[in-house]
C-alpha cells in the first residue's frame, strides 16, 4: 500500500536562511501532490498543489519540486521568518481514489529570529 | 467567515456516551471530506460525501461510526458508545470538486473521551 514518509526530525533554522522539506513516497505514482500548512490547534491549510509533468512550482517565497523517478517531492521555503514556524504536510492522491488523501506526519519547521 | 465551519471545537464524553460532530463546508462545495489525525500520525481519510449520499467511507470503522451529508444542513459524524481509542481530533474538508482540488479543512473538533 502506499507510503508517504516526510523528515522524521524537526527542523531549526536561523531567520533568513532556507528551509528544505523532504516527502518520499513508495508503491504508487500519484498524478498530483500537495503541501499544507498547519499551526497548533488549526486545521491544515492549503499552500501548493504541483502535477506529475510539473517539475517545479513557486508561490511567492515557497518553491516545490516533484521527482517522479525518484519519488520524491522537496518543499522550500525560502527568507525564511519566524511567522514561517509551522508543521507542513505532504499529502498524495490516494491510490484508489483522487478525492482521498494520504497525508504525510508532518515536519515541523521553527525559525529562530 | 466563508471558511469551513466546525463545531464544536472541543467535545468531552465518558466512555459509553455519543459523540456529534459538524461540518458546514465552504459555501458552494459540495464535497465533504472527514479525516482523524491522532497524536505524531498523519490524517486518515474517513469517509467521502456528497449532498445525500455517502462515496466512500471505506476509511471509517465499520462499527459505531457513521457520516451522513444531508440536502439541507451540515455534515453529521457521529461515533456511538464512545471509547478511549476514539480521542483525537476530527478534521471535515471540503472542495468544489474531485481531482487535483485543494481542499479546504476546518480547525477540527478535538474529542476526549473520559
Amino acid at each position: 500500500s502506499q507510503k508517504i514518509e516526510q523528515n522524521s526530525e524537526a527542523l531549526n533554522i536561523q531567520e533568513g536562511k532556507t528551509a528544505t522539506l523532504t516527502c518520499n513516497y513508495t508503491n504508487y505514482s500519484p498524478a498530483y501532490l500537495q503541501w499544507y500548512r498547519q499551526d497548533p490547534g488549526r486545521g491544515p491549510v492549503f499552500l501548493l498543489l504541483i502535477r506529475e509533468n510539473e517539475k517545479e512550482k513557486r508561490k511567492e517565497r515557497l518553491k516545490v519540486t516533484f521527482d517522479t523517478t525518484l519519488k520524491q517531492s522537496l518543499f522550500h521555503i525560502t527568507a525564511s521568518q519566524p511567522a514561517d514556524s509551522a508543521t507542513y504536510l505532504c499529502a498524495l492522491e490516494g491510490e484508489y481514489g483522487d478525492y482521498k488523501l494520504s497525508f504525510g506526519a508532518g515536519t515541523t519547521v521553527t525559525v529562530r529570529a | 467567515n466563508a471558511g469551513v465551519m466546525q463545531n464544536p471545537r472541543h467535545l468531552v464524553r465518558r466512555r459509553g456516551q455519543e459523540a456529534r460532530l459538524r461540518c458546514s463546508p465552504m459555501k458552494g462545495h459540495s464535497h465533504v471530506y472527514w479525516y482523524r489525525q491522532l497524536p505524531e500520525e498523519g490524517l486518515k481519510f474517513m469517509v467521502y460525501l456528497q449532498k445525500e449520499n455517502i462515496i466512500d467511507e471505506s476509511g471509517m470503522p465499520k462499527e459505531r461510526f457513521s457520516a451522513e451529508f444531508p440536502k439541507e444542513g451540515p455534515s453529521i459524524l457521529r461515533i456511538q458508545q464512545v471509547v478511549r481509542g476514539d480521542s483525537a481530533a476530527y478534521f471535515c474538508a471540503s472542495s468544489s470538486g474531485t481531482g487535483a482540488q485543494p481542499q479546504h479543512f476546518g480547525d477540527g473538533t478535538r474529542l476526549s473521551i473520559l
